[in-house]
C-alpha cells in the first residue's frame, strides 16, 4: 500500500531565512509526487510536481523540491520565507500507471515577522 | 474561467437524511477525485473516477456512492449520513497522462455537519 508522511505537524522559521517541509513517500515502482498549499479557509492550490527527470523541481512563489528516490524524499524549500507563505502544506504521492493518490496528514508553516 | 465547482458550500443535516453533494468542472478532465479532510489525518481519498461510468474506491469509500454519467459531474451521495462523517470535503479534477492523474484542480470545499 502506498502511504505518504510529513514528519512534522509545524514549522516555525522567520522571515527571510530558509524553509524546508519535509515529505517522505512509499509507493511501489516509479511516483509522481505533489505539494500543495492551502491558505486558510481556502482550497487546495497546486505548487509543484516531480513526474522524471531533474531532481530539483520549481514551482509557484519561488518554491522548490528536491526528490531523492534513496531516501524516498521530496521536501520542499524555499530560500528565504514570507509571512504570506503561513498556511498547510500538503505533500501527496501516487505510482506511475495507478490512479490513486495518497496525501500526507500536512504540516502547518508559520512564517513570524 | 477553468474551475471546479461544489455545492452546497455548508450543510447541516441529522443522521440518516441522504444527501448530495455535487461536483462540477469545466476543464474537460478525465480524471476525478473526492476527499475527505479532517484535522490531523490530512487528505484521504473517497473515490476516484477515471472517466465517464468509470469508478473506484479510494483509502476510505464506506458510507458513500459517487457516479460519473458525464464527463463534467462527479457527485458524492450519502444515502444514511452519520456524525462520523461531519468533515470538510473536496472535489478535484486533473488531466491524466501514462495512465496517472496529473495535479489536481480542487474546488473550494464543501463544509459538512452531521448532527
Amino acid at each position: 500500500a502506498q502511504s505518504v508522511a510529513q514528519p512534522e505537524d509545524q514549522v516555525n522559521v522567520a522571515e527571510g531565512n530558509p524553509l524546508t517541509v519535509k515529505c517522505t513517500y512509499s509507493v511501489s515502482g516509479n511516483p509522481y509526487l505533489f505539494w500543495y498549499v492551502q491558505y486558510p479557509n481556502r482550497g487546495l492550490q497546486f505548487l509543484l510536481k516531480y513526474i522524471t527527470g531533474d531532481n530539483l523541481v520549481k514551482g509557484s512563489y519561488g518554491f522548490e523540491a528536491e526528490f531523492n528516490k534513496s531516501q524516498t524524499s521530496f521536501h520542499l524549500k524555499k530560500p528565504s520565507a514570507l509571512v504570506s507563505d503561513s498556511a498547510l502544506y500538503f505533500c501527496a504521492a501516487t505510482p506511475f500507471y495507478d490512479y490513486k493518490l495518497s496525501f500526507g496528514a500536512g504540516t502547518t508553516v508559520t512564517v513570524r515577522a | 474561467e477553468a474551475q471546479v465547482t461544489q455545492n452546497p458550500r455548508y450543510l447541516i443535516t441529522v443522521t440518516g437524511k441522504k444527501l448530495t453533494v455535487t461536483c462540477s468542472q469545466n476543464m474537460n478532465h478525465e480524471y476525478m477525485s473526492w476527499y475527505r479532510q479532517d484535522p490531523g489525518l490530512g487528505l484521504r481519498q473517497i473515490y476516484y473516477s477515471m472517466n465517464v461510468e468509470v469508478t473506484d474506491k479510494g483509502d476510505v469509500p464506506e458510507g458513500y456512492k459517487v457516479s460519473r454519467k458525464e464527463k463534467r459531474n462527479f457527485p458524492l451521495i450519502l444515502e444514511s449520513p452519520s456524525p462520523n462523517q461531519t468533515s470538510l470535503y473536496f472535489c478535484a479534477s486533473s488531466l491524466l497522462a501514462s495512465g496517472t492523474p496529473h495535479e489536481q484542480f480542487f474546488g473550494p470545499g464543501t463544509r459538512l455537519t452531521v448532527l
